[in-house]
């Protein structure tokens, strides 16, 4: 199966701090994704990403966030100004124009 | 607003009988249908999927079947095998929204009791 892969496996960063979370998706896919899944809770689509912007996103998806793919490799999801409730899972995905494979996620910790 | 609805949140099974998952949407504009495996600490590994034009889909020991009129989805899982106790979320998609991005029910637990 192919590999999204995602780094850091794990963030702790305090309130107000910037955080980057890093996705490799699979090269010859056309959407990459983010989404997240605070704890105990649903997963959640945070932002589609097609030809290098941004198709879609979601209310949660406000001014504090930003995606790029700078480098047409890494697949990135800025949070400007972090608070406590953006703690939480959050996945990378990609797919062509079937299913999407996911990463194994980045936990976020805002204390 | 919950598009995507698994009324149940945890199941459990003993070994090698039938495990059977649901999942109810609301969107009629949905048109493809997955269910996704999860284990703590990872991300959701794809399982099976169904398009909107077929009523079923198998895969080994995986099938899942759409009733498009009642807007219900189901998984069943036959033999059930420890292996399989995971989270099962039910994913849907409308393609006509050109992004293809996942609304996701709420996930079902599974534990299959050997």
């Amino acid at each position: 199966e192919p590999e999204v892969t995602q780094t850091p496996s794990h963030q702790v960063t305090q309130m107000g701090q910037e955080v980057i979370l890093r996705c490799v998706p699979i090269s010859n896919h056309l959407y990459f994704y983010w989404y997240r899944q605070i704890l105990g809770q649903k997963v959640e689509f945070l932002v589609s990403f097609y030809n290098n912007e941004i198709s879609e996103k979601s209310e949660i998806f406000d001014d504090q966030f930003s995606v790029e793919r700078p480098d047409g490799s890494n697949f990135t999801l800025k949070i400007r100004s972090t608070k406590l409730e953006d703690s939480a899972m959050y996945f990378c995905a990609a797919t062509g124009n079937t299913e999407a494979f996911f990463g194994q996620g980045t936990r976020l910790t805002v204390v | 607003d919950q598009q995507v609805k698994q009324n149940s949140p945890s199941l459990s099974v003993q070994e090698g009988r039938i495990s059977i998952l649901n999942c109810d949407y609301t969107n009629s504009m949905f048109d493809y249908f997955l269910w996704y495996k999860k284990y703590p600490a990872e991300g959701p590994t794809f399982l099976i999927s169904i398009s909107s034009i077929k009523d079923k889909n198998e895969d080994g020991r995986f099938t899942v079947f759409l009733n498009k009129s009642a807007k219900h989805l189901s998984l069943h899982i036959v033999p059930s095998q420890p292996g399989d106790s995971a989270v099962y979320f039910c994913a849907a998609s409308a393609g006509t929204s050109g992004t293809y991005k996942y609304i996701f029910g709420t996930g079902t637990r599974l534990k299959v009791l050997a």
